[in-house]
Formats: C-alpha cells, structure tokens, sequence
C-alpha cells in the first residue's frame, strides 16, 4: 500500500510570487484535502477535493487554489505570495468525503516566505 | 462555533510516568474524535477514532476514551519513542477541525 506523497519537501519563495505543490494519494483514496500548519498550531482546513471537483473550502482567500486529476492526484496553487503563507502544508487523502473516515498525512511542504 | 481544545500544551514525564493528555470539543452532532501522533517534521499519523461516549481504544501503551464532551489519551509506562505531539480532531462537515496538541516528552 503506498502511502500520500507530497513534493517538494522544502521550499522559499519570495513574496508576491507564486508556488504548487503536489500530492500523490493512497492507493484507494478518493477524496484529498488540504492543510495548512503554522509553527506550534493544529492543521487547518483550506479545502478538499473530490471527484476532481472542490468539495468545501475553510477560511482562505481564492489565491488559494487548488486541482485534483483522475488519479486522484492533486495540486496547491497560492498566488501573490505573503509573508504569513509561511507554514507546513500538508496532504492528506481519505476514503470519502464525508468526514466519516481517517485523513492519512502525507510528510508535508515547508513553505518558508521571505 | 465548532471548537477544538487540547491541554495540557505540553508536558514533560519520565519513563514509565502514567500520564493523560485532554481533548474537549463544541462541535454538535459528534461524528467521531480522531487522535494522531505527529513526530517533528512529519505528517500526523492517524491512532485511533471514537465514535460514541464510553468507547475505548487501546494500542500498545496508549488507551483514548471519550465521554460526551470529551477525550483522553491515557499513556502508561510510557517510553522515550512516545514523545512526539498529539493532536485531537473532530469532523464537521467535511473537515476536520484540529486542536493544537499535547507536546509529549519522555525522559529516559
């Protein structure tokens, strides 16, 4: 069973720019969503994915986008990079949408704005 | 609003120091409590779920139950390798809200 994937694992970006980062789901998975970790903080919803369409989006702006493809694979998009964007990002797939089941992690990005 | 909260932030135990780790919730409508263990610089790693008041879960030295309002992560005897933060969640709709954690250090 191959577990999420996400790359790269570290980043820096200068603010205003823009990054994707990607994530290979668990094998069976079907929904993947997205979370955003600051330093000492809980993750945080910024949206899931399911049938490569989104499937609910937690407090952040739209420059936060996002993709999922029909190996429900998916990508983060930020735009206008801030400051403040600096967190881990992490990944993480399950077997439904519906909050009935495990999120399985994947490792994470280190985003660091400068 | 849906809430999530962890105490204590952090708590440091020496090996073979019984201990309990809190998580208590606003959240209506309980659809499970999940606990995971996130080791520095990786990803949580999933534990266990809880569904319903009374239920238990055990896996090698730790134990989570859950009462209406709340959660527990009893960890007995613990070791050195169990230091890592745990983090409680809840679902609402279809996201999870998560606590801060529990820092969890064990000293040898």
């Amino acid at each position: 069973e191959t577990g999420v994937t996400q790359s790269p694992t570290h980043l820096i970006k200068t603010r205003g720019q823009q990054v994707t980062l990607r994530c290979s789901s668990q094998s069976g998975h079907n929904t993947v969503s997205w979370y955003q970790q600051a330093l000492g903080q809980g993750p945080q919803f910024i949206f899931q994915y399911y049938r490569e369409e989104e499937n609910g989006r937690g407090n952040f702006p739209p420059r936060f986008s996002g993709l999922q493809f029909p190996n429900y694979s998916s990508e983060l998009n930020v735009n206008a990079l801030e400051l403040d964007d600096s967190a881990l990002y992490l990944c993480a797939s399950s077997f439904s949408p519906l909050g009935d089941s495990p999120l399985h992690f994947g490792n994470g990005t280190r985003l660091t704005v400068t | 609003e849906d809430q999530v909260t962890q105490s204590p932030e952090a708590l440091r135990l020496q090996e073979g120091e019984s201990s309990s780790l809190n998580c208590s919730y606003t959240v209506s409508g309980l659809r499970g409590l999940f606990w995971y263990r996130q080791d520095p610089g990786k990803g949580p790693e999933f534990l266990f779920t809880l569904y319903s008041a009374g239920e238990e879960k055990e896996k090698e030295r730790l134990k989570a139950t859950l009462t209406k309002k709340e959660s527990f992560l009893h960890i007995t005897a613990p070791k050195p390798e169990d230091s890592a933060t745990y983090l409680c969640a809840v679902p609402a709709g279809n996201q999870f809200y998560f606590g801060t954690g529990t820092s969890l250090t064990v000293i040898p």
